[in-house]
């Protein structure tokens, strides 16, 4: 079955460092590609997706590439603010499937002024 | 325009007893999901909806677990008996058709004691 892969957590970055969160999926046929993001007692919210492969997604400075190669959709963001502080979760979505979703266990992160 | 909307927020119950969480999506989305997430997991989908028909419920432990959505609009998720392991936050998605974007509530909060 369809399956994704997060790195594990927690994320601690001081403000304006680089981050990337490893992301790889397991899926048969072509999903769409997604990452949601968790703020502390919130639901969760779409942050950027990828249709099909070597599409970009990308959104309030961060970005993903859809790399069917090695099966991957990382997420990264070249300067991150305390602001950012949230969990991250990667899934993906089966387009045959009226939209059935797999999400990885999650990513926190915690950027420190 | 308005969002997902799930009530209530937080429910504390003791084992063995029955809860009740109600959903109603985003309009005009025929297609209304609910996962359970718990603590340090991701979401992981229970039951899913096309208007006022389960489209996949394979996952629903359906000795405790029931959903319905009668009109195709709202909908409700309930437990009975509830466990100590179905502790977890509950969250509605809805999105359109054939689309894979889910848009989430912010989730009801369920601690079973």
């Amino acid at each position: 079955g369809d399956s994704v892969t997060q790195m594990e957590g927690p994320v601690t970055l001081s403000e304006e460092a680089f981050l990337t969160i490893n992301c790889t999926y397991t899926a048969t046929g072509y999903p769409s590609l997604f990452w949601y993001v968790q703020y502390p007692g919130e639901g969760l919210q779409l942050l950027l997706k990828a249709t099909k492969a070597d599409d970009k997604g990308s959104n309030k400075g961060f970005e993903a590439t859809y790399r069917k190669e090695t099966t991957s959709f990382h997420l990264e963001k070249g300067s991150v603010q305390v602001s950012d502080s949230a969990v991250y979760f990667c899934a993906l979505g089966d387009n045959t499937n009226a939209g059935k979703s797999t999400f990885g266990d999650g990513t926190t992160l915690t950027v420190k002024p | 325009e308005a969002g997902v909307a799930q009530s209530p927020r937080y429910k504390i119950i003791e084992k063995r007893q029955s809860v009740a969480f109600w959903c109603n999506p985003i309009s005009g989305h025929a297609t209304l999901y609910w996962y359970q997430q718990i603590l340090g997991q991701g979401p992981k989908l229970l039951i899913q909806f096309q208007n006022n028909g389960v489209v996949d419920d394979s996952q629903l432990p359906k000795d405790r677990f029931s959903a319905e959505r009668l009109k195709g609009v709202d909908s409700t998720l309930k437990i009975q008996p509830a466990e100590l392991g179905d502790s977890a936050v509950y969250l509605c998605a809805s999105s359109l058709p054939l689309q894979p974007t889910l848009y989430f509530g912010e989730g009801s909060w369920l601690t079973v004691v």
